[in-house]
């Protein structure tokens, strides 16, 4: 089962800062997030594994609450070039390798 | 270093042909993954291997076949295309299950 994002789309100024979610039903072993510039492969950004610590990419961090099966990213002081859909991705405790993809969220920055 | 390649870029087929979508890699990766992409749906996993000779069904699996006889190949099988089987598919790599996936550059395909 797809996990969930929220929101779909979000529009921001530069500077701005914005929070993706995402949630599951399952028991998770990791979370994944990965960006995908229109016309472009994903890329990834981070990976969280269980236990709840928070990473950082550049302004770019994320956290994993286990207990909730959620995982959020945060975009701080925004930049043009993180205009694109973000996309989680979870692997359900066992590690079996089935990385399953949120819908994705669009983000997109304005000067 | 060429990473994860795919070919062809681009295909056409008409309702019935069958098609291979060629995924290699050069990062003697474990782990490789086919996904497609469509509007609104986010990535779909098809198939995966998580070594050579190893592989499993994915969420949408139907009408795809998949081999993984060496480490570097993983090849899709289309056995007889379907208009639902436009989309733009995404071969991805990583060492090992669980880690960074890299992706290749995609293949559009639209079937008529």
């Amino acid at each position: 089962q797809q996990p969930v994002q929220s929101p779909q789309a979000v529009i921001l100024r530069e500077g701005e800062d914005a929070v993706i979610n995402c949630s599951s039903s399952k028991a998770l072993y990791s979370v994944h997030w990965y960006r995908q510039k229109h016309g472009e492969a994903p890329v990834f950004l981070m990976i969280l594994l269980k236990g709840g610590e928070q990473k950082g990419h550049e302004k770019i961090s994320a956290s994993f609450n286990e207990k909730k099966q959620q995982s959020s990213l945060y975009l701080t002081a925004s930049q043009l070039s993180y205009s694109g859909t973000y996309f989680c991705g979870t692997l359900s405790s066992g590690n079996t390798g089935k990385l399953i993809f949120g819908q994705g969220t669009t983000l997109q920055v304005k000067p | 270093n060429a990473g994860v390649t795919q070919t062809p870029k681009f295909q056409v087929l008409k309702t019935g042909q069958s098609m291979t979508l060629q995924c290699a890699q050069d990062m003697n990766h474990e782990y490789m993954s086919w996904y497609r992409q469509d509007p609104g749906m986010g990535l779909r996993l098809i198939h995966y291997s998580v070594g050579a000779g190893i592989t499993d069904q994915g969420e949408v699996p139907n009408g795809y076949n998949v081999s993984r006889s060496t480490t570097e190949d993983f090849p899709l099988r289309l056995l007889s295309a379907a208009p639902s089987q436009t989309s733009v598919y995404f071969c991805a790599s990583s060492q090992n299950r669980g880690e960074k996936l890299f992706f290749g550059s995609g293949t559009q395909l639209s079937v008529l």
